[in-house]
């Protein structure tokens, strides 16, 4: 996990309600990342940033909201329009783009 | 949508034996990179191949990368009992939205002691 920190590492939502996930890096790395996975799935991403400022969505961007003030932070707020948010959320970085992935311990994200 | 599709899905085995997890894809790619996620956790890199390779080594860990059948395998040597894990190909391609790296559905080893 390295220095990368997500918190918490267990939420949940009421109907209706928006959540943020919290995504800390100190690895001083360009882009970050977020990705959903389902039980027994593979990773899809949601969005991304490859500077400060800037981001991009991903192949699952509906009912999420991100933003890039700093460098060393992504936050991921869950919105009350994602129906099915209970899912397993991982954040990652890269020093740059084509370059490996360092991911954060995740967020477990259930509905009450 | 998914680019990479892992092959098999779960695969047993006896400690000591080889593991050999296959990754198809499907649009062109610059690298292909294999992670390693155990239950509940993040996803460790293991290895990365850039599209101008044909093979890797790691230690016990073996990658080979065939560009004309857009096709990767990873090999696992002597496997041990701590192998127990899922293991995802993931592949970084050049698209609209900048370069991005899309992770196939993994194929979940069980290695038995």
């Amino acid at each position: 996990d390295g220095g990368i920190t997500q918190s918490p590492k267990y939420l949940f939502r009421k109907e209706g309600q928006n959540v943020t996930l919290s995504c800390e890096q100190n690895l001083n790395h360009d882009a970050m990342y977020w990705y959903r996975q389902d039980p027994g799935q593979g990773l899809r991403l949601i969005y991304y940033s490859q500077i400060v400022n800037d981001f991009q969505k991903g192949d699952i961007a509906e009912g999420y909201s991100v933003s890039r003030e700093k460098k060393e932070s992504f936050p991921l707020t869950v919105t009350s329009a994602q129906k099915n948010p209970t899912a397993f959320y991982l954040c990652a970085t890269a020093p740059g783009t084509l370059e490996k992935l360092f991911f954060g311990s995740g967020t477990q994200l259930s509905v009450l | 949508s998914q680019q990479g599709e892992e092959d098999p899905q779960a695969l047993s085995i006896q400690e000591g034996e080889n593991a050999t997890m296959n990754c198809s894809y499907k649009t062109s790619i610059n690298n292909l990179q294999w992670y390693r996620q155990n239950s509940g956790r993040g996803l460790v890199h293991l290895i990365l191949i850039r599209s101008n390779e044909r093979e890797k080594h790691s230690g016990r860990l073996r990658v080979t990368l065939d560009t004309s059948k857009k096709s990767s395998s990873l090999l696992i040597t002597a496997s041990r009992a701590a192998d127990t894990a899922s293991y995802f190909c993931a592949t970084d391609s050049l698209t609209t939205g900048g370069f991005k790296t899309i992770f196939g559905a993994g194929t979940r080893l069980f290695v038995k002691a």
